[in-house]
């Protein structure tokens, strides 16, 4: 298994451009976390979806925060526009019914920089 | 709510024993435990369910104080490999649904020879 896959590793982009994240879960896993890493807040979970429906999206910080997952292969992060204190590692996680019972899977994350 | 951890960071030497602690304010369904090493992913190594199951494939220990809330991490003979920041994840009932995990600040470990 080729694990959870992530795109882009690396985004270096400027303040006021859309940035988009993408996610390949784990094929069987019915939920998926966006998580964003921060040296202040630490894993902070953004949204979650289950069978491709957002379940909760309480964490997304701001209306600039958007995510989808139109099938059960991919999941996109879009924030536009993008702002410096965006910057962060954004991982995305997979899980077999739901996670509380069973492990999470991260992706390698991707290290976004708005500068 | 995060879960609080201690100690923050712990350094020791190879074949040294350490215990990671992590507590909640809530009723826990379950407690993950995660270790991530610099510029890498976290990786699950445990998980203990309520009821004092325990999921793990790692040789690493783990216990769950229900009445307490708390959870501890033993790495029993610590090797080289073992260093990186250790997480603890708490999934509670009190948010209606216990998919969701809420990680706390990491413990950072360091092993040396």
């Amino acid at each position: 298994d080729a694990g959870v896959i992530q795109s882009p590793r690396h985004e270096v982009t400027e303040m006021g451009q859309e940035v988009t994240l993408r996610c390949k879960p784990i094929s069987g896993h019915d939920y998926l976390f966006w998580y964003r890493q921060t040296m202040m807040r630490g894993l902070e979970l953004l949204i979650y979806f289950n069978n491709n429906v957002p379940i909760d999206d309480s964490g997304m910080p701001e209306d600039r925060f958007s995510a989808k997952m139109p099938n059960a292969s991919f999941s996109t992060l879009k924030i536009q526009p993008s702002e410096p204190r965006d910057s962060a590692v954004y991982f995305c996680a997979s899980s077999f019914s739901g996670g509380a019972n069973y492990g999470y899977t991260f992706g390698s994350g991707t290290r976004l920089t708005v500068v | 709510q995060q879960p609080v951890q201690s100690p923050q960071a712990v350094i020791l030497r190879e074949g040294e024993d350490a215990v990671i602690n992590c507590s909640s304010s809530k009723a826990l369904y379950s407690v993950h435990w995660y270790r991530q090493k610099h510029g890498e992913a976290p990786v699950f190594l445990m998980i203990l369910l309520k009821g004092g199951e325990q999921k793990g494939h790692e040789k690493i220990s783990a216990s769950f104080n229900e009445k307490k809330q708390q959870s501890s991490l033993y790495l029993t003979a610590s090797q080289l490999s073992y260093s990186g920041t250790y997480f603890c994840g708490t999934a509670t009932f009190s948010s209606g649904s216990a998919r969701q995990l809420t990680f706390g600040s990491g413990t950072q470990l360091t092993v040396l020879p």
